[in-house]
């Protein structure tokens, strides 16, 4: 199995433009997660899926994040618009069902905002 | 609330010598799991081992192994032989048993002096 797959693995853009960070996650598996890791915050939740469907995105900072999870290969994290504060590695992991809780993450996207 | 302490920012051992990192953690629940999740330069995020908090006995993994207190809430790593291939950033993490979330610590770096 080729594990998460992230892409791109790094993104640089300016202020203001859009970011779509993509994910595939393990076949199989039921949940998605996308993490946000910085140096102030540590690893953040922003948002868990459950069979494609969004169960809590309490951690989407605000309304420049969204996601979405089209079918259950494939998931997106868009910012828009992007701001400097938003530079920061995200990560994408899964987890199978009934999987005791283990998460396998992707090798994340670095995300610099200038 | 839920939260993961470690209290050692860096860490450092000498190769082929024994280096324990500290994990204390805060939950009124009873069921839950804890984690060791190692993060090298290569940003993965790589499952290091698993302690299901209602199993007495404490989980090993090879070289790796834990000390899990429940009593104290403490979950410290002990990695013995270290090897060059140790040195990383190691988070311990905390779910609880169905639940979404994941929390982790903010982290110690570990060196391995040849």
């Amino acid at each position: 199995d080729a594990g998460v797959i992230q892409s791109p693995r790094h993104e640089v853009t300016e202020m203001g433009q859009e970011v779509t960070l993509r994910c595939k996650p393990i076949s199989g598996h039921n949940s998605l997660f996308w993490y946000r890791q910085t140096m102030m915050r540590g690893l953040e939740l922003l948002i868990y899926f459950n069979n494609n469907v969004p169960i809590d995105d309490s951690g989407m900072p605000e309304d420049r994040f969204s996601a979405k999870m089209p079918n259950a290969s494939f998931s997106t994290l868009k910012i828009q618009p992007s701001e400097p504060r938003d530079s920061a590695v995200y990560f994408c992991a899964s987890r199978p069902r009934g999987g005791s809780e283990k998460l396998f993450f992707g090798s994340g996207t670095q995300l610099s905002v200038l | 609330a839920q939260t993961v302490t470690q209290s050692q920012p860096e860490m450092s051992v000498q190769e082929a010598e024994t280096v324990t990192l500290s994990c204390t953690y805060d939950t009124s629940e009873s069921d839950y799991y804890l984690f060791w999740y190692k993060q090298p330069p290569s940003r993965q995020m790589i499952l290091v081992i698993r302690q299901e908090a209602y199993k007495q006995q404490n989980a090993t993994e090879n070289r790796f192994s834990v000390n899990f207190q429940k009593a104290a809430k403490s979950f410290s790593l002990k990695i013995s032989d270290s090897q060059l291939g140790d040195a990383a950033m190691y988070f311990c993490a905390y779910t609880i048993t169905g639940a979404n979330n994941l929390f982790f610590g903010t982290g110690t770096r570990l060196t391995v002096i040849p």
